[in-house]
């Protein structure tokens, strides 16, 4: 059992359309960070989020923590085929580091 | 920023040999990396910390028989798949802790496919 469950497993929308991803858990994490993956290379790093609450911006991503820190969203406007890969949400608990479930999204142009 | 390297990014080997992966801390220094295993289109499952000095701490259901890690330096940690098998075939991530954020971010390797014939 993962301690982090992200939904949806897969998603594919066409091109401009817009989406949530969630990351949800029973636990509590210090901080949390969501990652993008392309095939065949490592994960890269979007963002960090630590206070509850908390809402941060890249560009066309929306990444908000939860008040009780125990779960996220990744909203995505507009989305490019660009924007296709794995996304994986990641806690800090303990000093212990917990991937979730993984979300695979591809964007049709 | 900090980078993490793997070698190689891509293994063939036959049935019953040995295959060693390379992590590599670029500039900075990991008393710290963590081995994953990857399966397509899912999560990474965490199969060992590697720690520098001392011995790796495995997951459960991980066999530390068969996979041997090595933390040699503060900027090198191998994990030597011995007696490959097809089921083996995976593809091999590695992480280190950012030092500027502790354990609240990691820096990942590219990665490494490894094929058993």
């Amino acid at each position: 059992t993962q301690l982090l469950e992200q939904s949806p497993q897969f998603l594919s929308i066409q091109e401009g359309e817009n989406l949530t991803v969630y990351c949800n858990s029973s636990s509590v994490f210090s901080s949390l960070q969501w990652y993008r993956q392309e095939p065949g290379e490592g994960p890269v790093l979007l963002v960090t989020v630590v206070t509850g609450g908390e809402v941060k911006k890249l560009k066309r991503l929306t990444f908000q923590f939860g008040d009780a820190r125990k779960d996220s969203s990744l909203h995505i406007t507009a989305a490019q085929p660009g924007d296709t890969g794995l996304y994986l949400c990641a806690g800090v608990r303990d000093n212990q580091f917990y991937f979730g479930t993984g979300t695979s999204l591809t964007v049709i142009p | 920023g900090a980078v993490v390297s793997q070698h190689p990014s891509r293994v063939i080997c036959k049935s019953g040999t040995s295959v060693k992966i390379e992590c590599r801390s670029l500039d900075f220094q990991a008393t710290t990396m963590f081995w994953y295993r990857q399966f397509p289109k899912q999560s990474l499952m965490l199969m060992a910390t590697s720690n520098e000095g001392s011995k790796a701490t495995y997951e459960q259901g991980v066999e530390k028989d068969k996979f041997l890690i090595n933390h040699a330096s503060l900027t090198l940690s191998t994990l030597t798949v011995t007696s490959a098998h097809p089921e083996d075939s995976s593809f091999y991530i590695c992480s280190a802790p950012n030092p500027g954020q502790g354990y609240h971010e990691q820096f990942f390797g590219p990665g490494t496919r490894l094929t058993v014939l």
